[in-house]
């Protein structure tokens, strides 16, 4: 059970380039979302999933798009990346049954590192 | 969601307990209290929730007063491993509007435990 894991682990991209990163879990939870962390600060929201097929909206959506197209996987794109978008990007899911909060644990993965220049 | 009020920062022997307050003071009756951590470069780490009553896991004790405007952190024996900013969160539990179950991360509390 690897839990939550993101791949790549580290990128660099020049300004304008487009990438994929992978988020992908092993619990058969229903949700997943992607945050960035930037220096100093707390994480912010980019996109969510309540379900296989669904996205939507976080905080700072724009410059972003995502996909989940398979239960276990959301994938987050960069179109064309600016290096405002340097950051650490974390993936998380969590399994929420109505009425039991402990199953709405968000798990996170290790995080990719992305560098644009 | 509720804000929250942490110190930036803090020290604790290692072996000693380490008491992380959390301030919440418009916390509403239906939003829980959520602790995470987040150890240098990792993701962040899950730790207790709780809504009125006092939890305890194997990681660490939740102490929430009884107005609910604050709540503390207990790690009981701390040790170097523990060191990590510990993050306090509000929120309602299977909120699934707007932001869906987001948790809204502020600056946290460096706990840094020393030998």
């Amino acid at each position: 059970n690897a839990g939550v894991t993101q791949t790549p682990k580290f990128r660099v991209l020049k300004t304008g380039q487009s990438m994929t990163l992978l988020c992908a879990q092993d619990m058969n939870h229903e949700y997943m979302y992607w945050y960035r962390q930037d220096p100093g600060m707390g994480l912010r929201l980019i996109h969510y999933s309540v379900g296989e097929g669904t996205t939507a909206k976080g905080e700072v959506p724009d410059g972003y798009n995502v996909s989940r197209l398979k239960k276990q996987n959301f994938l987050l794109g960069l179109e064309s990346a600016a290096p405002s978008q340097t950051s650490v990007y974390f993936c998380a899911s969590s399994y929420p049954l109505p009425g039991l909060a402990t199953e709405d644990t968000q798990y996170f993965g290790p995080g990719t590192r992305l560098t644009v220049l | 969601d509720a804000k929250t009020t942490q110190p930036p920062s803090m020290d604790c022997a290692e072996g000693r307990a380490a008491n992380l307050p959390c301030n919440h003071s418009t916390i509403s009756g239906n939003e829980y209290v959520y602790w995470y951590r987040q150890i240098h470069s990792q993701g962040p780490q899950y730790i207790i929730h709780g809504l009125k009553n006092n939890e305890t896991n194997e990681m660490a004790s939740l102490i929430i007063t009884e107005d609910r405007k604050s709540s503390t952190l207990i790690l009981p024996h701390a040790t170097l491993r523990d060191t990590a900013v510990y993050y306090c969160i509000v929120r309602v539990a299977n909120k699934v509007t707007g932001g869906g179950n987001k948790l809204t991360f502020g600056t946290g509390t460096q706990l840094k435990v020393e030998l």
